[in-house]
């Protein structure tokens, strides 16, 4: 089955500063990669998610990319703020339930 | 907006006690999903359904058992509460094409004492 790897696991950054966590996955049948947000407390929200027949994809200061070939993806988080401050997770599947990452924890030091 | 609803939020129960854990969405997804989070190893998938009366293990079934008699509804059962069960519990639904984000619960926290 899918095995998801994710690195690093707690990162710190300065505010303004760009935050990259990077995933790898095994399963080279894994199509759908979305990424979560779990602020303290709180429900892990889906942020952004991307599908192999792309290559990047952004929404404001998120970006995810993925290379098919090596089987990894990354988020790329830019111009840190303190709300960016939380524990993400990345995810895969192919055809079957999510597997997810061990998590990052990002910390934004203002 | 999509809601998935758990209904406890802090649970504490004893050694050996049947515990039910229920989840209810309103947006009519075919898939429900029970995770449970614990630091340092991510959610991890106990047991998931894709229609009412279906059941599927994940990768932790062990001393958990599931009901969908509804659609909305999936509830989480601990036979016999063991302190090693000690943890965040995450319900999630999504659509029946299967490849689309989750949308989670707030989640229960038990603790087995």
């Amino acid at each position: 089955g899918e095995n998801v790897e994710q690195h690093p696991s707690t990162l710190s950054v300065q505010e303004g500063d760009s935050a990259v966590i990077k995933c790898t996955y095994s399963d080279s049948a894994s199509n759908y990669f979305p990424w979560y947000k779990q602020e303290l407390g709180k429900r892990p929200q889906l942020i952004i998610d991307i599908r192999s027949n792309v290559g990047e994809k952004k929404d404001q200061r998120i970006a995810v990319t993925l290379n098919k070939t090596a089987k990894h993806f990354s988020l790329h988080i830019t111009e840190t703020q303190p709300e960016d401050s939380a524990v993400y997770f990345c995810a895969g599947t192919g055809n079957t339930p999510l597997v997810f990452g061990k998590g990052t924890r990002l910390s934004v030091i203002a | 907006d999509v809601k998935v609803t758990q209904s406890s939020r802090y649970l504490v129960k004893r050694t050996g006690e049947k515990v039910f854990l229920e989840c209810v969405q309103d947006m009519d997804h075919e898939n429900m999903f029970w995770y449970r989070q614990d630091p340092g190893l991510g959610l991890r998938l106990i047991y998931f359904s894709y229609d009412v009366k279906m059941k599927e293990k994940g990768d932790i079934p062990e001393g958990y058992s599931v009901s969908r008699e509804k659609k909305e509804r999936f509830s989480l059962i601990l036979e016999s509460a063991s302190t090693n069960q000690t943890s965040m519990y995450l319900c999630a639904s999504n659509l029946q094409g299967r490849n689309y984000g989750y949308t989670f619960g707030s989640g229960t926290r038990l603790t087995v004492v």
